[in-house]
């Protein structure tokens, strides 16, 4: 199984909200990131979890909150998202730390903060 | 931190013709650039990578070259298709799972 998944693709939220983004690979990677896109602009990394640990936070806002329960899964925890917050949130895995591997990206999820 | 450049932001090119997509980057640790072509609405996927170790490598109609010394990389793909219209991106990564990308080329395809 050469695929990350991601649910939900589609997630509407008001900025009260609480949300889970959640992404699953099976391929027995290491490192977990997870990225930021808005409209017609490339993936903006926000965090990468290496051997479940958190080892890189591009100094994203704490509303934003990663958690990596085991090797397979990441989450993104949401809460009290501004309007400027909706994009296309991106997971993404590969092999792990020392060498760099490729990244195999899940499809996404869309976003919307009402 | 790294730095990724990326040139032209728009290209446009008859079916058949070749296109040429570059990119620089800032950071000397960075050793694996990878190529990505995106769809609209649709996730990036890989279409060739080349590490700091190899100058050039090739796959089809897709070729990528790089310059450690200059700090610069190079994809180019030969007889181009309307299928190959799509946004693509370059990257530059290191030892330490971090990826930064370049702002994106939208390549458009004339049949």
């Amino acid at each position: 199984d050469t695929e990350v998944t991601q649910t939900p693709k589609h997630l509407v939220m008001g900025m009260t909200n609480k949300k889970s983004l959640k992404c699953e690979q099976h391929m027995g990677h290491r490192a977990m990131y997870w990225y930021k896109q808005k409209a017609k602009k490339p993936p903006e990394l926000m965090f990468v979890y290496s051997y479940e640990k958190l080892s890189i936070n591009e100094s994203v806002p704490s509303r934003f909150s990663p958690e990596c329960p085991n090797s397979s899964l990441l989450n993104l925890h949401l809460h009290a998202l501004q309007p400027e917050d909706s994009a296309l949130y991106l997971c993404a895995s590969s092999q792990g730390q020392g060498v760099s591997y490729e990244q195999y990206f899940g499809p996404g999820t869309r976003l919307t903060v009402t | 931190g790294e730095n990724v450049e990326q040139h032209p932001s728009t290209l446009s090119v008859q079916e058949g013709d070749s296109a040429v997509i570059k990119c620089t980057y800032s950071d000397s640790a960075s050793n694996y650039f990878p190529w990505y072509k995106q769809e609209l609405g649709k996730r990036p996927q890989l279409i060739i990578d080349i590490r700091s170790n190899v100058g050039e490598k090739k796959d089809q109609r897709i070729a990528v070259t790089l310059n450690k010394t200059a700090k610069h990389f190079s994809l180019h793909i030969t007889e181009t298709q309307p299928e190959d219209s799509a946004v693509y991106f370059c990257a530059a990564g290191d030892n330490f799972n971090k990826f930064y990308f370049g702002s994106g080329t939208k390549l458009n395809v004339k049949p």
